[in-house]
């Protein structure tokens, strides 16, 4: 199974700052890589697939980059919808799998 | 809108059958491979699987023995049933569309919890 590795586990962060999340791969995944987020109560939401596109109805302020093992998630200025946990997730190949989620909390 | 919507006991004794249905309103099955992810308290999320429309399946092999999913594509409806269950298999279980053109799962179910325990 490919392994996938977020950092920070968690981070507090105020309105309008700029976040930055990374995931590295236990090895290459190309650009099969997406992000979504995790609220709670709520479905969790894509917001970016293929490392860099970004999802129909997403805020520009998500954007990401990367490929083959080492990807990064920015948030370019921080809102108030934007707090939950946030997973990469490769689809590479089978079985998918996820990062253990990075909490982005309200500092 | 496409909408998921699992649906399924709450509650499920050890060693018996866990069995989840997903409603999808709003949409169609056809053209889609469709997924069941879950997350157990304070862990990762696990991928358990998918179903293309047709009925074909590709499972986590860590759970491929206990596992079996299918589609009703005249009910808008997917299932999954896991068999043997231990206390591990408590998760809140989401289902999930994938796109055929590369595994990007572009919509979540909010999931439901399912708690073994006697």
């Amino acid at each position: 199974d490919i392994q996938m590795t977020q950092s920070p586990f968690s981070l507090s962060a105020s309105l309008g700052d700029r976040v930055t999340i990374t995931c590295r791969a236990s090895r290459s995944i190309g650009t099969y890589l997406s992000w979504h987020r995790h609220t709670p109560g709520n479905a969790p939401k894509v917001l970016i697939y293929g490392a860099s596109r970004l999802q129909s109805g997403v805020p520009s302020r998500f954007s990401g980059s990367g490929s083959e093992t080492d990807f990064t998630l920015t948030i370019s200025s921080l809102q108030p919808e934007d707090f939950g946990i946030y997973y990469c997730q490769q689809s590479y190949s089978t079985p998918y799998t996820f990062g253990q989620g990075t909490k982005v909390e309200l500092k | 809108q496409v909408q998921l919507q699992e649906s399924g006991p709450g509650l499920v004794k050890p060693s018996e059958t866990l069995s989840l249905t997903c409603s999808v309103s709003g949409g169609f099955i056809s053209g889609y491979y469709w997924s069941w992810i879950r997350q157990p308290p304070g862990q990762a999320l696990e991928w358990i699987g998918y179903v293309y429309f047709t009925g074909s399946t590709n499972y986590n092999p860590s759970l491929k023995s206990r596992v079996a999913m299918s589609v009703d594509t005249s009910n808008n409806r997917l299932s999954l049933k896991l068999n043997s269950v231990t206390a591990a298999d408590t998760a809140v279980y989401h289902c999930a569309r994938i796109l055929p053109r590369d595994g990007t799962i572009d919509l979540w179910g909010r999931g439901t919890l399912v708690t073994v325990s006697s």
